[in-house]
């Protein structure tokens, strides 16, 4: 079955800075992936998604980029802010119709 | 309500004793799924209702956790003879369109569990 793979686990960076998350999928019938953000105490909550016809997607300082022939794809945050600390999940639409998670990113921003 | 509603946020259970939880998804979404999330983990499936018709439950983990969509709306997650290994936080989804392959799905706050 599918298999998600995330990189790193815990990332720290200075308020302002760009913040990379990367991951990496083994189905290559996958064809949808997306990003969840969760808070402490709070469900995942999407912020940006790209399906397999598209190699980049922006959403004003949130981008995915999507490499298929590799099975990668990352998640980029430019002008971290504080509020943007939290776990930050990737996906991918598993060949079975349900979405597999990676094991998530815990971002800190420091102001 | 906006957003999917999951009931009881919090639950302590005794080990051994039956546990339901609900799921309110979105109005008129057709898919549902549940989730399990533990302690510093990602989310894993445990099953799928389009409608009324469970189409996928291969994430359960033991014949102990049953799931139910009886009119296509509200969902109830039961496990029986809870163990201190399925203390988690149980989440619920739900999408405007079948299957979750490819399709944007909208998760709950979650319920979380804890066996005692």
């Amino acid at each position: 079955g599918e298999n998600v793979e995330q990189h790193p686990s815990t990332l720290s960076v200075q308020e302002g800075d760009s913040a990379v998350i990367k991951c990496t999928y083994s189905d290559s019938a996958s064809n949808y992936f997306p990003w969840y953000k969760q808070e402490l105490g709070k469900g995942p909550q999407l912020i940006i998604d790209i399906r397999s016809n598209v190699g980049e997607k922006k959403d004003q300082r949130i981008a995915v980029t999507l490499n298929k022939t590799a099975k990668h794809f990352s998640l980029h945050i430019t002008e971290t802010q504080p509020e943007d600390s939290a776990v930050y999940f990737c996906a991918a639409g598993g060949s079975q119709g349900n979405l597999i998670f990676g094991k998530g990113t815990k971002l800190s921003v420091k102001p | 309500g906006a957003g999917v509603s999951q009931s009881p946020r919090y639950k302590v259970a005794k080990r051994g004793q039956d546990v339901a939880l609900r799921c309110d998804p979105i109005s008129g979404h057709v898919s549902l799924f549940w989730y399990q999330q533990a302690l510093g983990q990602g989310p894993e499936f445990l099953t799928y209702f389009q409608n009324e018709a469970q189409l996928d439950k291969s994430g359960l983990p033991s014949d102990r956790f049953f799931a139910e969509r009886p009119e296509g709306s509200v969902s109830t997650l039961k496990i029986q003879r809870t163990q201190q290994e399925d203390s988690a936080v149980y989440l619920c989804a739900s999408s405007p369109f079948t299957g979750s392959s490819g399709n944007t799905i909208y998760f709950g706050e979650g319920s979380w569990l804890t066996v005692v």
